[in-house]
């Protein structure tokens, strides 16, 4: 167990839906990560937060959004929903960002959307 | 930008058999080089980490060597088991990646009995 909660396990919806998926970080980390697993696109980097502010964007489409709040939970919102965005939604927290000294990242299980 | 390469998979062996994935990554700097393990079901696990050239990580009989030369990062264990079979997959945090983890797309190992 990592210590990274997120919720729901697994999500079906239909296209054109809208959906969200809420992480909470380990104690006492402050930067949020968030990550998608596809099998066309692998595992891909969308967006990282720290203390509540964005501070990485990656392949996020901008049909989707985030963000952290002050008890440092984070959600990931998805709209307009896609076929082609069914996929695993990992979300991993760190004690704080470094652009020279890597902090681990831990991941919580995922959560599984299903695009109908 | 910052990428890695793995060997593809699904890679199927027999128990006790030895093990190679091959990784390699193309990087600006010198990045931080790990090895993920996601289980069936379960979310991403670090295994092991190397973070400057010629640094040996290893976990659980699992080791692997930060090649600069090469740029390589390759997985190996001496005798695996069945309960090694997973998804490997090999990542980078470069200089500039602002703590962004890029990923190579997995290879599945599956260990006979």
């Amino acid at each position: 167990d990592s210590g990274v909660t997120q919720t729901p396990k697994h999500l079906i919806t239909a296209t054109g839906q809208r959906v969200t998926l809420r992480c909470s970080p380990r104690s006492g980390d402050l930067s949020v990560y968030w990550y998608q697993q596809s099998l066309d696109q692998g595992l891909q980097f969308l967006i990282q937060y720290y203390n509540g502010e964005e501070r990485a964007k990656g392949n996020i489409l901008e049909r989707f959004s985030a963000q952290q709040f002050p008890d440092l939970h984070s959600e990931l919102n998805l709209s307009s929903l896609e076929l082609g965005d069914s996929a695993l939604y990992f979300c991993a927290s760190s004690v704080v960002p470094g652009d020279v000294t890597y902090n681990e990242q831990f991941f919580g299980p995922g959560t599984r959307l299903t695009v109908l | 930008g910052d990428s890695v390469t793995q060997m593809e998979g699904p890679v199927t062996l027999s128990e006790e058999a030895f093990l190679t994935i091959n990784c390699t990554y193309t990087a600006t700097g010198y990045p931080s080089l790990f090895w993920y393990v996601q289980y069936p079901g379960e979310g991403l696990q670090l295994l092991l980490k190397a973070t400057k050239a010629d640094d040996k990580g290893s976990n659980k009989g699992f080791e692997a060597t930060y090649r600069k030369e090469t740029t390589s990062f390759h997985l190996e264990k001496g005798s695996v088991q069945v309960s090694d079979s997973a998804v490997y997959f090999c990542a980078l945090v470069g200089y500039s990646s602002a703590s962004k983890i890029i990923f190579g797309s997995g290879t599945r190992l599956s260990i006979r009995p």
